[in-house]
């Protein structure tokens, strides 16, 4: 079937510090593959997205890139900001009918002065 | 802000009773989801719709049902709550140009005693 599996939460770190929230899918075939964000209070946005195997999304600082090789999409950022205090989802895209997404369980990510 | 409200915002319900969660788009945009957010589990789709009156079952459907008379309005009904039904709602629209990017809205508290 189709899956995304996140790392664990929560995630903790101080302000500037790199940040690397690992994804891995399952999928049949090549889906595109996102990452949505929640800010306390809020719906889910789009952050960032790849469409095919090695493209590299962008957003706010945040990268990920699609890897074929390893089904894995995990999101980076060199230097976190208070702000980035949110909870990540890691998602990807199955066409039954309409196109639908399936979600990993959240990375809630907590970033301190 | 892609124009979409969700209603009420709150709800304490007890179990048994009838209720129904209104999403409202003022974008015009021919696809709309429900789903729901649980800890541990992500989001997951309950029900979409692919135009007026025509609407499908998601992930977790059972127990909810669905209507859709107007483009604007997706209406999400638990005919009996269930305590295991206690969750956020979340509603998003996609576009038919770009299904793949669904945009959400505010969400639904719902708690069921």
């Amino acid at each position: 079937g189709n899956s995304v599996t996140q790392m664990e939460g929560p995630v903790t770190l101080s302000e500037e510090a790199f940040l690397t929230i690992n994804c891995t899918y399952t999928a049949t075939g090549y889906p595109s593959l996102f990452w949505y964000v929640q800010y306390p209070g809020e719906g889910l946005q789009l952050l960032l997205k790849a469409t095919k195997a090695d493209d590299k999304g962008s957003n706010k600082g945040f990268e990920a890139t699609y890897r074929k090789e390893t089904t894995s999409f995990h999101l980076e950022k060199g230097s976190v900001q208070v702000s980035d205090s949110a909870v990540y989802f890691c998602a990807l895209i199955i066409i039954q009918g309409a196109q639908k997404l399936v979600f990993g369980q959240g990375t809630r990510l907590t970033i301190n002065p | 802000d892609a124009g979409i409200t969700q209603s009420p915002r709150h709800k304490v319900t007890e179990t048994g009773t009838p209720v129904t969660l209104r999403c409202h788009q003022t974008e015009n945009h021919r696809y709309m989801y429900w789903y729901r957010q649980d800890p541990g589990h992500g989001l997951r789709l309950i029900h979409y719709s692919y135009g007026v009156k025509d609407t499908d079952k998601g992930e977790v459907s059972d127990g909810y049902s669905v209507s859709r008379s107007k483009t604007e309005d997706f209406l999400l009904t638990l005919e009996s709550a269930t305590s295991s039904q206690t969750s956020v709602y979340f509603c998003a629209i996609s576009e038919t140009g770009d299904q793949e990017t669904q945009y959400f809205g505010p969400g639904t508290r719902l708690l069921v005693l």
